[in-house]
């Protein structure tokens, strides 16, 4: 059974620029959730996706958005890039996000910022 | 304020010394506890959830515990490809699926 995919793996982009994230969740999953990770903050919580809307956000600017496709793929999309949004993007899926379902994690994106 | 927090920050073991790793939280209304193991350059690799005070589950070397306020992750006689960072997270919230996470605590067993 696949896991959860992620593209690109690594990414460098400069400040000002955006940059779009791809998710292909395990087959059957409906729920995606993104995550940045950072040595200093560890995993934060960027938003939840099911059925195609946003269902959880987390405290994040609204430079950081995120869709999800008929077919349960996601994208996550970071305008006018900054240096501290350097990280590591990390998606997740689950079944539903019913109680106690744990999320399955991709290997992420580095993302870079020059 | 929900809230993980994980100790130490980091342990150093000798091959067969055994130990523990702390997870505290306070959430309102725990619907699930989850441990994960991540290594450099992975994304982090489910390992046990836990949901009920006094629930165990265990795993080869890996034993997780839950209490109302805390969780515990055993590990007996680790083995150098037990290291790893170990990372703790709550599911939380009326609805949805946002997972709480702590900043783990990174093992290394040394043989």
């Amino acid at each position: 059974k696949a896991g959860v995919t992620q593209t690109p793996r690594y990414l460098i982009k400069t400040r000002g620029q955006q940059v779009t994230l791809s998710c292909s969740p395990i087959s059957g999953h409906r729920s995606v959730s993104w995550y940045q990770q950072t040595p200093g903050q560890g995993l934060q919580f960027l938003f939840e996706y099911f059925s195609e809307t946003q269902r959880n956000k987390g405290n994040f600017p609204g430079r950081f958005s995120g869709r999800q496709f008929s077919n349960s793929r996601s994208e996550m999309n970071v305008s006018t890039l900054e240096l501290g949004d350097s990280a590591l993007y990390l998606c997740a899926s689950s079944r539903d996000g019913s109680n106690h379902q744990p999320q399955h994690f991709g290997d992420g994106t580095r993302l870079s910022i020059l | 304020e929900d809230q993980v927090t994980q100790s130490p920050e980091a342990l150093r073991l000798q091959e067969g010394e055994s130990s523990s790793l702390n997870c505290s939280y306070t959430v309102s209304g725990l619907r699930g506890l989850f441990w994960y193991r991540q290594d450099p350059g992975k994304g982090p690799e489910f390992l046990f959830t836990l949901y009920s005070a006094g629930e165990e589950k265990e795993k080869e070397r890996l034993k997780a515990t839950l209490t109302k306020k805390e969780s515990f992750l055993h590990i007996t006689a680790p083995k150098p490809e037990d290291s790893a960072t170990y990372l703790c997270a709550v599911q939380a919230g009326n609805t949805g699926n946002q997972f709480y996470f702590g900043t783990g605590t990174s093992l290394t067993v040394i043989p």
